[in-house]
């Protein structure tokens, strides 16, 4: 079964406008959630993480959102870039540290 | 570049044959994780050290798989009469030790290709 998943396979954006990747877990022992970004014949980059006792965690143009009660978290990168256009990962764990599972992942075009 | 780094980058074999990977982590990292992707889905986790310790292993990780980090720094992912099935992405990871803020950064992967 499917502990974390990504619904979206794809989205496309303009630049300039704002993106949403969603997640959906179902495990409620998960209590750390981050975003990883990846290009094509790369290893998975960090960029953004947010523990259970918090609702939202920003850092520039990215920005986490989790509900716990809805056992949903998004990433929100505003403005969107040409450059953003990858593959986001989002993956939780059961403690910061631990094994981390991944959902499938959506690729996100950002158009000029 | 004091990144995760991995060797190698790309490895065809044969059926049957036996591969090994090569992963060095972050230097002040305790943490080493090994992970396997295909095509079309996130990475999947097959084990992790503490140091030189193996703390768990996945379902996924058949006894035709071992994993070592024989001094705490380097690991290395050995696969046995390998199978057109290891086709994959095998990634690298590493972290300090677990708490808040510890996230894995991962290398570049080796492609395995099985013909």
């Amino acid at each position: 079964d499917q502990q974390v998943k990504q619904n979206s396979p794809s989205l496309s954006v303009q630049e300039g406008r704002i993106s949403i990747l969603n997640c959906d877990y179902t495990n409620s022992m998960f209590d750390y959630f981050l975003w990883y970004k990846k290009y094509p014949a790369e290893g998975p980059t960090f960029l953004i993480s947010i523990s259970s006792i918090k609702d939202k965690n920003e850092d520039g143009r990215f920005t986490v959102f989790l509900n716990k009660s809805a056992k949903h978290l998004s990433l929100h990168i505003v403005p969107s870039q040409p450059g953003d256009s990858a593959v986001y990962f989002c993956a939780a764990s059961g403690n910061a540290g631990n094994m981390l599972t991944f959902g499938g992942g959506t690729r996100l075009m950002v158009k000029p | 570049d004091t990144g995760v780094s991995q060797d190698p980058r790309h490895k065809i074999t044969k059926r049957g044959q036996n591969v090994t990977f090569r992963c060095d982590p972050i230097s002040e990292h305790n943490r080493l994780y090994w992970y396997r992707q295909t095509l079309g889905q996130g990475p999947e986790f097959l084990t992790y050290f503490q140091n030189e310790a193996q703390l768990e292993k996945s379902r996924l990780l058949s006894d035709r798989f071992s994993a070592e980090r024989p001094k705490g720094s380097f690991s290395t992912l050995e696969i046995q009469r390998t199978e057109q099935g290891d086709s994959a992405m095998y990634l690298c990871a590493s972290s300090r030790t677990s708490g808040w803020g510890n996230e894995q950064f991962f290398g570049p992967g080796t492609r395995l290709t099985v013909l």
